[in-house]
């Protein structure tokens, strides 16, 4: 099973809500990341948590306020967004990562939550 | 900085072989190959490691070259389901705790019957 889930599929929101997006994986990963996607361009790297804990944050702005619950479950915590914050947000997972480069992993990614801030 | 993919948009007909080039100007540990359809998650296709591998699943196969710090995918025979928009994601050699990609801009690939 290589299965992401995210929810909701879609969100629509104002600049002045609070909003949150969720990831699940049970394959047992301990890596997960959140990426951004604009229309017509790649995904590009915003978090990612490596055993729980942020180990990469890719300048991203506060508003955006990332969450690991647990090794199954990633939120991405929303609030004061910019319209041009619209985007999909992808959630991908991985199964481990060591401190070296000696290893890498595929990233099995989910199917991504549409938002559209108004 | 990001990978540079070439083409960046390809018209096959059914049973037309094609490629696609990376290039990265950053030296790489891996590069990642992902299928992306409208709408959809990025789809794995397969990751290389540096040491000039190949790798090849069905009908299509990519190569690496570290030194060149290049890759191809190769699309041979092509289908309808191969329609979709390439992206190659690059990891470079170093240290941290998770592996980071970098996408390259995306190649988008139509099959036609």
């Amino acid at each position: 099973d290589t299965e992401v889930t995210q929810t909701p599929k879609h969100l629509v929101m104002g600049m002045t809500n609070k909003k949150s997006l969720k990831c699940e994986q049970h394959m047992g990963h301990r890596a997960m990341y959140w990426y951004k996607q604009k229309a017509k361009k790649p995904p590009e790297l915003m978090f990612v948590y490596s055993y729980e804990k942020l180990s990469i944050n890719e300048s991203v702005p506060s508003r955006f306020s990332p969450e690991c619950p647990n090794s199954s479950l990633l939120n991405l915590h929303l609030h004061a967004l910019q319209p041009e914050d619209s985007a999909l947000y992808l959630c991908a997972s991985s199964q481990k990562r060591t401190g070296t480069s000696s290893s890498t992993d595929t990233q099995y990614f989910g199917p991504g939550t549409r938002l559209t801030v108004l | 900085q990001q990978p540079v993919q070439s083409p960046q948009a390809v018209i096959l007909r059914e049973g037309e072989d094609a490629v696609i080039n990376c290039s990265s100007s950053k030296a790489l540990y891996s590069v990642h190959w992902y299928r992306q359809k409208h709408g959809e998650a990025p789809i794995f296709l397969m990751i290389l490691l540096k040491g000039g591998e190949q790798k090849g699943h069905d009908k299509i196969s990519a190569s690496f070259n570290e030194k060149k710090q290049q890759s191809s995918l190769y699309l041979t025979a092509s289908q309808l389901s191969y329609s979709g928009t390439y992206f190659c994601g690059t990891e470079e050699a170093r240290d941290n705790a998770g592996n980071m990609l970098t996408f390259g801009g995306g190649t988008r690939l139509m099959v036609k019957p």
